[in-house]
């Protein structure tokens, strides 16, 4: 079973700063790997996919990068509507799972 | 618009059973597969079930195998979940979710509470 981390758990930034999170897997990937946003009482929004193609009507400010075991989300200039809780998903061809890593709070500093 | 709506949830008591249903509309339903995917309250996200979309493979997470089953209605425009032998550890939001190609989940529905307890 691939399991996936993140970190920082909680990432605490000041609006307009940069702010980095990281996502491992336990073992190789390849590029099967998401980002998804989720705000307080909403469903997950798709952000990136394939590690580091932006999803339909996501701002260029989201980038992601990586492949293998290691990713990162970056946000370029967070925005007051950027605070959230942010997770990674992986895709495994066999056994057939979608595993989410625990998350990333992105709070205001 | 793609919009997927969840309906289904509620309170059942250890043991029991629950179907969830998920309308999609906005798109093709019949040419996508599609997951649940379960949130326990201030958790993180948990797989639950994938179909594709002829319904010709289905996998679930080990947690939920035996015990739940996916199915899909193309003609209704329709997924659902039947949840059976329900354990307090199945309370969650559960979300439907549709999977452009097997790899990410491009939308998702609003969700719908399952409360286990007696």
């Amino acid at each position: 079973e691939i399991v996936m981390t993140q970190s920082p758990a909680t990432l605490s930034v000041s609006p307009g700063e940069r702010a980095t999170l990281s996502c491992r897997a336990s073992q190789s990937v390849s590029s099967n790997l998401a980002w998804y946003q989720q705000k307080p009482g909403q469903a997950p929004r798709l952000l990136i996919y394939g590690a580091s193609t932006r999803a339909t009507g996501i701002p260029a400010r989201f980038s992601g990068s990586g492949s293998g075991t290691e990713f990162t989300l970056t946000i370029s200039s967070l925005q007051s509507e950027d605070f959230a809780v942010y997770y990674c998903q992986q895709y495994n061809n066999w056994p057939p799972t979608w595993t989410f890593g625990q998350g990333t709070k992105v709070e205001i500093k | 618009e793609v919009q997927l709506v969840e309906s289904g949830g509620g309170l059942v008591q250890p043991g029991g059973s629950l179907r969830l249903s998920c309308a999609a509309s906005g798109f093709t339903f019949s040419s996508y597969s599609m997951n649940w995917v379960r949130q326990a309250p201030g958790k993180g996200l948990e797989w639950v079930s994938y179909i594709s979309s002829s319904s010709s493979t289905i996998y679930y997470a080990d947690s939920v195998k035996g015990r739940f089953t996916i199915s899909r209605d193309n003609a209704k425009n329709s997924l659902y979940l039947q949840m059976n032998s329900l354990r307090d550890e199945d309370t969650a939001v559960y979300y439907c979710a549709r999977v452009p190609d097997t790899a990410h989940i491009d939308y998702w529905g609003q969700g719908t509470l399952v409360t286990v307890s007696s």
